[in-house]
């Protein structure tokens, strides 16, 4: 079993459905990640949590600490979404540098 | 434009050899990133540069050493291969230099395969 789950593997939806990624880890942590790779390749860090909700424009992001799980929405999801969006662990819980990646989950908005 | 380019995606090569992995930024940031992924999916830094300053140096190999002309570019230069090098190499870039991975844009990566 991965230090780092996320599901759903792939994820197609139509243009302005409410989207949710989840990530579950089995790790202590001093921080989630959730990042966002375009077809391109370039990989941008989205958000950091270490408790509670963040929010930024359309997507939202959770953590649940004592269930050791988080999530990413996109409200009012758009083609220019689709992307990979990988949850990331800061494992040791005193280290921000090392990281367990999931293994991402392809996301694909048709218009 | 992408934005932290890497080259090469892909590198094969023998035990031994030297070999460097090129990065490049066009975000106008000041800090640049190595971070190696290897293949239990840990990403851990190896250096970080401030405006062509080494400002982080992990605990790496004299082998590796990184190589910064200007702030834009951050290289990675490894001599000597070995087969424990064998992973994805990440540069990243963030405007100041943060010391957690929030505001970091990555590179596609370059998967170094040592034979």
């Amino acid at each position: 079993k991965n230090e780092v789950e996320q599901s759903p593997q792939n994820l197609t939806a139509q243009e302005g459905e409410f989207i949710t990624i989840n990530c579950s880890y089995s790790v202590g942590i001093s921080a989630l990640h959730w990042l966002q790779q375009h077809p391109g390749g370039g990989i941008v860090s989205l958000f950091m949590l270490s408790s509670g909700k963040k929010k930024h424009g359309r997507l939202i992001a959770t953590i649940n600490i004592q269930e050791k799980h988080s999530s990413l929405h996109i409200t009012a999801s758009h083609p220019r979404d689709s992307a990979v969006y990988i949850c990331a662990v800061s494992n040791p819980p005193d280290s921000n540098y090392q990281l367990i990646w999931g293994a991402g989950t392809k996301l694909i908005i048709k218009p | 434009d992408t934005a932290v380019s890497q080259t090469p995606k892909y590198l094969v090569t023998q035990m031994g050899n030297d070999k460097s992995i090129k990065c490049e930024q066009n975000l106008g940031h000041d800090t640049m990133y190595w971070y190696k992924q290897d293949s239990k999916k840990f990403l851990k830094i190896m250096f970080s540069y401030n405006n062509k300053e080494l400002i982080i140096n992990e605990t790496v190999p004299n082998r590796f050493s990184p190589k910064s002309p200007d702030k834009a570019h951050l290289n990675l230069h490894i001599n000597s291969l070995e087969l424990g090098d064998s992973a994805v190499y990440f540069c990243a870039s963030s405007q100041d230099g943060v010391r957690t991975l929030g505001g970091q844009y990555f590179g596609p990566g370059t998967r170094l395969l040592v034979l």
